[in-house]
Parts: C-alpha cells; structure tokens; sequence
C-alpha cells in the first residue's frame, strides 16, 4: 500500500470550512483513497472514499487531484463536535490491510 | 442494525498470561479484520479473516492468533503477554466484494501489569 503524509495538527473556527491535505505521491492506479475520523478512545468512523473523481457524501466532500497524488478532506461547516484525528489512507479496498499513519489532529475551537 | 461489537471493552491481565478477545461484525459482513493501537498512535494491522481461514497478515508475531467462526464472529487470542501488548484493539468488519469500507468497533482496551 501506498503511504501517505498529513500535517500532524490543525485549527478550525467552529461553522467554517476545514480542509484537511493528504500527500499520496506513490499511489498507484487501482488504489483508493479513504478517509477516516476517531474521536478520542473510540474506534475509528469511515467518513469517504473516491478512486478518481470528486465525491461528496452528508458528512465531508473528497477532492482529488488529477494526477491523484493528493487529496483534500472538506468538512464545509466545522462544529465542536468535529474534533478528532483524521486518517488519510490509500488502499487497494477488498483484501487489503490499512495504513493508519499518524493522522491530523483537528481542533475546531470555538 | 448492529454494528460492530466487542467484548470486553476493558480488562487488565499480567505478563505472561493470556487473552481472548471477540468481535461481532455488522449484519451482513464476511471480512473481519484486527488492529492494534498504542497510546497515541494510529492502528496498526494484525490479520483478516474470511471464510474461516486467515487470508493476510501484518508484522507481528504467532504470539498473535485469530479464530472467525461460521457466523463470521471473530477472536483474537494473544499468549504470553508482554508489557508492550497494552493498547486498544479494534476489530473492523467489512464485505468481501464490497467497495472496501471497514466499519469498527468500539475496542477492548487492554492493560497488562
């Protein structure tokens, strides 16, 4: 699997947009990109997952650059409640462990 | 529509001992999968089971084994504990053939003295 590189922290004001980057230069063809949100001592919760195109679900928009060595998480209208640590993971899907890495910290403050 | 559970949710056992860890994957699901996190680090994976059998496995030793039974349930048994065993293990079930999401549960946080 591909590995990836995200900024270990971030800070949002409460009702703005967060935008949260991925690196994934080594991404190959076939793999996707998932991401995924653990809020403190719970497990983690799949948020969304694209291949090339764009993807918008009721939690979060997926951004994917053409070349698709790169991907923003958009959470358009942050609350408290948004806190957490973000994953950012690229992976063939079906048969296939995931690469946690270390995350982003996103801290929406008030 | 349950989830996925664990059991138990916490438990504290000395080195040496042994442990027997279980997972219920969502309604529907083939495919669970164990992963272990440390303090302040992201999971880390320790193997996937479908259809009974072990199909893929992360860098951990045979310490570490897994059973899944025929209702896709799952147990993760560690032996021989070590201090370094502390952490949250996750179990995460998912479809085979499906787009490749894995939903969690909430863990079995253990602590070994």
């Amino acid at each position: 699997d591909a590995k990836t590189t995200q900024p270990p922290s971030m800070d949002c004001a409460e009702g703005r947009a967060a935008n949260l980057p991925c690196n994934h230069s080594t991404i190959s063809g076939n793999e996707y990109v998932y991401w995924y949100r653990q809020i403190h001592s719970q497990g983690p919760q799949y948020i969304i997952h694209g291949l090339k195109n764009n993807e918008t679900n009721e939690m979060a928009s997926l951004i994917i650059t053409e070349d698709r060595k790169s991907s923003t998480l958009i959470l358009p209208h942050a609350t408290l409640r948004d806190t957490a640590v973000y994953y950012c993971i690229v992976s063939l899907g079906n048969f296939n462990k995931f690469y946690f890495g270390s995350g982003t910290k996103l801290n929406v403050k008030p | 529509d349950a989830g996925v559970t664990q059991s138990p949710t916490h438990l504290i056992k000395t080195r040496g001992q042994q442990v027997t860890l279980r997972c219920s994957p969502k309604s529907g699901h083939d495919t669970v999968s164990w992963y272990q996190q440390a303090l302040g680090q992201g999971p880390q994976f320790i193997f996937q089971y479908y259809e009974e059998e072990e199909r893929q496995r992360g860098n951990f030793p045979d310490r570490f084994s897994g059973h899944q039974f025929p209702n896709y349930s799952s147990e993760l048994n560690v032996n021989a504990l070590l201090l370094g065993d502390s952490a949250l293990y996750l179990c995460a079930s998912s479809l085979r053939y499906g787009t490749g999401e894995l939903f969690f549960g909430e863990g079995s946080r253990l602590t070994v003295l």
